[in-house]
């Protein structure tokens, strides 16, 4: 059964630093892995998607990288702000795709002005 | 933008009542998902839907059911509350795979927290 991993639970940095928030998964054999945000009380919003052939996306400040063989992610933030804080969520779909998501725990990410 | 919108934000119920959590989306997805998120639990999938009228079972889904009559729209009913569902409630949808499937990348809502007293 696949598990994700994300390691720590909680971090907690100075505004201006790079940086990255690990993802690991034990089946190496997956479709696509999403990486989300979550502000406390809210909904997941999407922030990548890793499609099994690509090794890495970036958005603005954010890329995403996937080293399948190894079963990792992360995810690197640089220039981190205060508005950066929030829980970081990956997850990952096995291959063929026609299973749902299976979702880490989060890493709960403070960004100190 | 895609947007999935939850019928309610918060939700206060009693033991024993029926509950319906409404789900919209408005980017003609195939398929719709609902979740519970509870601290140090994580998110866990209760029920999914890949097309109008079909429903699959999640990790959890016993005392909820699901009904999808329309594309757009996907509901969770709680036949009868009970305290141990109370929780975060969240509902996703996704575009259709290539090959058929859940592939493509998720959306999700604001989420709706309900307390069952």
């Amino acid at each position: 059964k696949q598990e994700v991993t994300q390691i720590p639970a909680a971090l907690s940095v100075p505004e201006g630093e790079n940086l990255v928030l690990n993802c690991s998964f034990t089946d190496s054999a997956i479709y696509n892995l999403q990486w989300f945000r979550q502000d406390p009380g809210k909904g997941l919003t999407s922030l990548l998607l890793i499609q099994s052939s690509q090794r890495e996306q970036t958005s603005g400040r954010l890329n995403a990288s996937l080293d399948k063989s190894s079963g990792r992610s992360t995810l690197y933030i640089a220039a981190s702000q205060p508005g950066d804080s929030a829980t970081y969520l990956c997850a990952v779909r096995l291959w063929p795709g026609n299973t749902p998501l299976v979702f880490g725990k989060g890493t709960r990410l403070s960004v100190i002005a | 933008d895609v947007k999935v919108t939850q019928s309610s934000r918060y939700l206060v119920k009693r033991t024993g009542e029926k509950v319906f959590l409404e789900c919209v989306q408005d980017m003609d997805h195939e398929n719709m998902f609902w979740y519970r998120q509870d601290p140090g639990l994580g998110l866990r999938l209760i029920y999914f839907s890949y097309d109008v009228k079909m429903k699959e079972k999640g990790d959890i889904p016993e005392g909820y059911s699901v009904s999808r009559e329309k594309k757009e729209r996907f509901s969770l009913i709680l036949e009868s509350a009970s305290t141990n569902q109370t929780s975060m409630y969240l509902c996703a949808s996704s575009r259709q795979g290539r090959s058929g499937g859940l592939g493509n990348e998720q959306f999700f809502g604001p989420g709706t927290r309900l307390t069952v007293l």
